[in-house]
């Protein structure tokens, strides 16, 4: 149990475009996901924390009118990267939170999205 | 900012020897986490050490965790070709709710 799927796996797009990466839990409900960003040969970035329901928190630095993310139930949240440009290019992954033992949570994580913008 | 740095960024063994990395972090935690991320894909946890515990072994992995020094280190034993990856440590932070923050990582390869 505990897989997270991302879709898609890989996108190019065009430079100015938007890019819609969904995030989805399939055998359990989620309270809270979380999206990073990873470039090539560097460690994992918390973009935002993303609960059901309401508005996600950012991390400093993260841009929220550029990094859109929606979480419109507890299986699904998907990031929106608007008017994209070429140095947005990065491995994009989301995780998925889920109470794994006494007082803690364990994070689930997706396959990651690569996204190229051209 | 990165709560964890590890150490060493890139090690390179011949199959069959052990592989030590160690993680280094500024506060107090929960629980650390260790993870496996083969070239881009997602990541794989590993492993679980809470901050009340001192070593924990899975398999060929065996983790420790000094919370006098805010360290940890991964163990792994009798290293395989398939080991090759990149391995992080990430930090549960007390207070952060639930946010996991990731070490910069260690490049692993294992020659066969």
């Amino acid at each position: 149990g505990a897989v997270v799927s991302q879709h898609p796996s890989w996108v190019i797009c065009k430079s100015g475009t938007s890019v819609k990466i969904e995030c989805r839990s399939l055998d359990f409900q989620a309270t809270t996901m979380f999206w990073y960003r990873q470039f090539p040969k560097q460690s994992l970035m918390l973009m935002a924390t993303s609960n059901e329901g309401s508005k996600a928190t950012y991390e400093q630095g993260v841009e929220k009118d550029k990094f859109l993310i929606n979480h419109a139930s507890l299986t699904l949240s998907t990031l929106t990267v608007t008017s994209a440009h070429p140095e947005d290019s990065s491995f994009y992954i989301c995780s998925a939170s889920r109470l794994a033992g006494e007082l803690y949570y364990e994070q689930y994580f997706g396959p990651g999205t690569r996204l190229t913008v051209t | 900012s990165q709560q964890g740095e590890e150490d060493p960024q890139a090690l390179s063994i011949q199959e069959g020897e052990n592989a030590t990395m160690n993680c280094s972090y500024k506060t107090s935690i929960n629980n650390l986490q260790w993870y496996r991320q083969n070239s881009g894909r997602g990541l794989v946890h590993l492993i679980l050490i809470r901050s009340n515990e001192r070593e924990k072994h899975s398999g060929r992995l065996r983790v420790t965790l000094d919370t006098s020094k805010k360290s940890s280190s991964l163990l792994i034993t009798a290293s395989r070709a398939a080991d090759t990856a990149s391995y992080f440590c990430a930090t549960d932070v007390e207070a952060a709710g639930n946010k996991l923050t990731f070490g910069g990582g260690t490049r692993v390869l294992v020659k066969p």
